[in-house]
């Protein structure tokens, strides 16, 4: 059962430009969401959230959108650096745990 | 920047076996996690943890599997009789509340590879 659905396994992006990362979920409980970023053998980070009764978070080069009634949201990075290159978690918190969608792999390219 | 902090990073062992993997979550917080992800797919919930007992946990954590916090730092995740399917990497995560700005920190997890 994927409540948390990020559709694009992976997208490459030229350094510069931006990057748009997307997520839809399913259960309409979640009130919050966050994206976390993973490099490999390493653990996921934190990177930014929002909460439910927002439509836009932004902190530096990363924003993140979202949109309730679609259950979408978004996360903007601009402009997007060769470091930015990582698995990012598109991720829903319902009750005390985090429902996480598979990743969508960026590759930032020079 | 404190961290969570896990061991061992690499785990071998046969199908049946028992395992423990560790985690010492940073000091001060108080909800402890384990999340695992099979190779190709999403990170999953498996247990919290507060006040010394099992807070939340998913279908998954089935009886194989059990949480302890044997002393004021340690947090461990044991595996009674591991199976194949068991082969992921697992993650154990910590935060000092449960407010919803509290940030989940992870440690960089522990591969098991049942064989």
């Amino acid at each position: 059962d994927q409540q948390v659905k990020q559709n694009s396994p992976s997208l490459s992006v030229q350094e510069g430009r931006i990057s748009i990362l997307n997520c839809d979920y399913t259960n309409s409980m979640f009130d919050y969401f966050l994206w976390y970023k993973k490099y490999p053998a390493e653990g996921p980070t934190f990177l930014i959230s929002i909460s439910s009764i927002k439509d836009k978070n932004e902190d530096g080069r990363f924003t993140v959108f979202l949109n309730k009634s679609a259950k979408h949201l978004s996360l903007h990075i601009v402009p997007s650096q060769p470091g930015d290159s990582a698995v990012y978690f598109c991720a829903a918190q319902g009750g005390y745990a985090l429902n996480f969608g598979k990743g969508t792999s960026l590759l930032v390219t020079p | 920047e404190p961290e969570v902090t896990q061991t061992p990073s690499h785990q071998v062992t046969q199908m049946g076996q028992e395992v423990i993997l560790r985690c010492v979550p940073i000091s001060n917080h108080l909800y402890f996690y384990w999340y695992r992800q099979i190779l190709g797919q999403k990170v999953e919930f498996l247990v919290s943890f507060y006040n010394n007992e099992i807070s939340e946990k998913s279908e998954i954590f089935d009886d194989q599997f059990s949480v302890e916090r044997p002393d004021g730092s340690n947090f461990t995740l044991k595996i009674r009789s591991t199976k194949l399917e068991d082969s992921a990497m697992y993650f154990c995560a910590s935060r000092k509340g449960v407010s919803l700005n509290e940030k989940l920190f992870f440690g960089s997890g522990t591969q098991l590879s049942v064989l």
